[in-house]
């Protein structure tokens, strides 16, 4: 079975500081990961996905496989990054399914 | 803009009375899926259309029910709500491949709420 972890329900940080949202995953196969992101009063929304290796609003996340993590790292936060934070995986193969962590809400303090 | 739309953002309902929630897409995706989402929780899958064909996850309960009658258009029945129903209810679309390769994001609605009384 997949799981994923978010272990923080809650960070704040301060403008300009580095954030990093962790995300850990268990899952047999080979995931896709990604991160969505939900501002306030907003639709949830795509941030990133680990297969494209971008950086979006300056936001980067790495897929390690050892660890099996997918953490979000950012090197200077914005307010405008506060909002809530989810982790999702699917599967590479088979039903097309997310299976998401339960968010982290982001607060960047001005 | 292409999008999602949910209808109605809000809706209340009595306990046990059928309600239904809608979606519609313009982006012509060929999958759609429902997600129930309780306070504080994860998005949780209940059901989703690869084309028109339904694939419900193994633990959503009988209560609940969908309709997919064309490619934008897909419906969440729920027979006899009851208060553990009360949740927000996302639609999310994306372009699937049969295989799983390939497959691109998904993209969500606003999402509904819904209260039972």
């Amino acid at each position: 079975a997949q799981r994923v972890t978010q272990p923080e329900k809650l960070l704040s940080v301060f403008k300009g500081a580095p954030v990093e949202l962790k995300c850990n995953y268990s899952y047999s196969g080979s995931p896709e990961l990604f991160w969505y992101v939900q501002y306030s009063r907003q639709r949830l929304q795509l941030l990133l996905r680990h297969i494209s290796r971008e950086s979006i609003k300056g936001f980067t996340a790495d897929l390690n496989k050892g660890e099996t993590s997918f953490h979000l790292k950012k090197p200077f936060a914005q307010e405008e990054d506060s909002a809530m934070y989810y982790c999702a995986l699917r599967k590479k193969t088979g039903a097309n399914n997310l299976f998401f962590g339960t968010g982290t809400r982001l607060t960047v303090i001005p | 803009d292409a999008m999602v739309i949910q209808n109605p953002r809000y809706q209340v309902t009595q306990f046990g009375k059928p309600v239904t929630l809608s979606c519609s897409q313009t982006l012509n995706h060929n999958v759609m899926y429902w997600y129930q989402q309780k306070s504080s929780q994860a998005p949780k899958l209940l059901f989703h259309y690869y084309d028109k064909d339904f694939n419900n996850e193994a633990d959503t309960p009988d209560n609940f029910q969908s309709r997919r009658p064309n490619t934008s258009f897909c419906f969440l029945d729920i027979r006899s709500p009851g208060l553990g129903d009360a949740a927000m209810y996302l639609c999310a679309t994306s372009r699937g491949y049969r295989g799983g390769g390939g497959n691109q994001p998904q993209h969500f609605g606003d999402g509904t709420r819904l209260s039972i009384l």
